[in-house]
């Protein structure tokens, strides 16, 4: 069964610093990962998505590369800003058919970029 | 529009009232996914249409709920008899078709609404 764990819970650095989100998930037979963004009070928003064939996926300041050997993802954000205090959530699709479409989610980290 | 769209946006109904969420998804996308995201938890898996084939309902936690998607396109998820722990922010997301191409499967992007925050009292 595939379990997807998000560390840290929750994170809070100062503008300006570079950080790293951290995804494992169990199953390494997975087709993607897709990184979120959830501000409060809404609904999720997309970030970047790695197909299993590739490795990272680059988006302004954002990086997320992909392991899939270790069942890892990291999500890179450089230069924090206090816009990107938000709630990050990785979802792993694995499998074909089956429950929940084959998505599982993370917890999420929540982030908070201090002025 | 160009992406999933839900609706109401917000809901506050007695205990023992049925509602009815609506998600449009986004034109073309034949997955279609309900969420429950209660106040400061994560994401539970209700229910997940793909195409004609038949929905994987595993989610959903009572018979209270169920859901349709008529002819694949608009999605209803109905709660029956509401009670006061149904209260919650509903989620709809949407994604294209796997498909092969140069490089392996490719699997489509997911797409969430802004949600339908339901308020049961």
């Amino acid at each position: 069964k595939q379990e997807v764990t998000q560390i840290p819970a929750a994170l809070s650095v100062p503008e300006g610093e570079n950080l790293v989100l951290n995804c494992s998930f169990t199953d390494s037979a997975i087709y993607n990962l897709q990184w979120f963004r959830q501000d409060p009070g809404k609904g999720l928003t997309s970030l970047l998505l790695i197909q299993s064939s590739q490795r990272e996926q680059t988006s302004g300041r954002l990086n997320a590369s992909l392991d899939k050997s270790s069942g890892r993802s990291t999500l890179y954000i450089a230069a924090s800003q206090p816009g990107d205090s938000a709630t990050y959530l990785c979802a792993v699709g694995s499998g074909w058919g089956g429950s929940q479409g084959n998505l599982i989610f993370g917890k999420g980290t929540k982030l908070s970029v201090k002025p | 529009g160009a992406g999933v769209s839900q609706s109401p946006s917000n809901k506050v109904t007695e205990k023992g009232k049925d509602v009815e969420l609506r998600c449009d998804p986004i034109s073309g996308h034949t997955a279609l996914y309900w969420y429950r995201q209660s106040l400061g938890q994560g994401l539970e898996f209700l229910i997940y249409f793909q195409g004609n084939s038949a929905p994987d309902k595993s989610g959903l936690p009572s018979d209270r709920f169920s859901a349709e998607r008529t002819g694949g396109s608009v999605s209803t998820l109905t709660i029956q008899r509401t009670q006061q722990e149904d209260s919650a922010v509903y989620l709809c997301a949407s994604s294209s078709r796997p498909h092969f191409r140069q490089g392996g499967l490719y699997t489509g992007e997911l797409f969430f609404g802004e949600g339908s925050r339901l308020t049961v009292l």
